[in-house]
């Protein structure tokens, strides 16, 4: 079966400091990947998808940057954070769009900037 | 972000009432996901829905993917205290540009009264 790993589950960083963020699926090949971030009380809001290595499609300008170095590895990258970018930070993956339209959500990773 | 539009917001019921919520989107969708998401998780997935008309349950729920596939409904039945959590609807736009995005709907907060 397949499963979605992301980490670390929670952390805190200071502002301008720099971010990693990594989620990893096992179980499937050639998945779409996802990074979504949700503000407290808030809905889904998709940052990045990837459709194959070194794919990536960005939907929000923004802070961040995502990378795809392996076929089944998310990484969410930072620079220099900001106060704005604190929130929850979900990796989904589904599988190759011939195959299926369903998305799984790995266990999500508590940001807090200060 | 694009986001569906999702009622009520939140729900205070008693326990053995039934709930429902829906989702409406301006366009199209191939896919409606129903998801329940618990503090500090990532969403879970309750019922997949790819046909319009489609009518699916899962336990006490059920979900049915409108005609027009421009909306869905969730409903719960006999709710009771595990209920409570954050229920999202989720759609796969129907246009080739949108394939690999899913778009959320904003979320149902359910507090269920015991």
């Amino acid at each position: 079966s397949q499963t979605i790993h992301q980490w670390p589950a929670t952390l805190v960083q200071p502002v301008g400091s720099p971010l990693s963020l990594e989620c990893t699926v096992e179980g499937t090949s050639n998945p779409n990947l996802y990074w979504y971030r949700q503000a407290a009380g808030r809905g889904l809001q998709l940052l990045f998808y990837s459709v194959g290595i070194g794919q990536i499609s960005s939907e929000v300008p923004q802070n961040l940057s995502a990378s795809r170095p392996q076929d089944r590895q998310f990484i969410l990258s930072s620079k220099k954070l900001l106060l704005s970018d604190s929130g929850f930070y979900l990796c989904a993956w589904s599988p190759p769009v011939y195959s299926g339209n369903t998305i799984y959500f790995g266990e999500g990773s508590w940001l807090t900037v200060v | 972000g694009q986001q569906l539009n999702q009622s009520p917001q939140s729900m205070f019921i008693q326990e053995g009432e039934d709930v429902s919520m829906n989702c409406t989107s301006s366009s199209i969708f191939n896919t409606w996901l129903w998801y329940k998401q618990d503090p500090g998780e990532g969403p879970v997935l309750l019922i997949a829905l790819y046909k319009a008309g489609e009518l699916t349950s899962n336990g006490r729920l059920t979900a049915q993917f409108g005609i027009t596939r421009k909306d869905s409904f969730l409903n719960i039945s006999a709710s009771i205290p595990s209920d409570v959590g954050i229920y999202f609807c989720a759609g796969q736009p129907g246009s080739t540009s949108g394939t690999y995005k899913y778009i959320f709907g904003t979320g149902t907060r359910l507090k269920v009264l015991a």
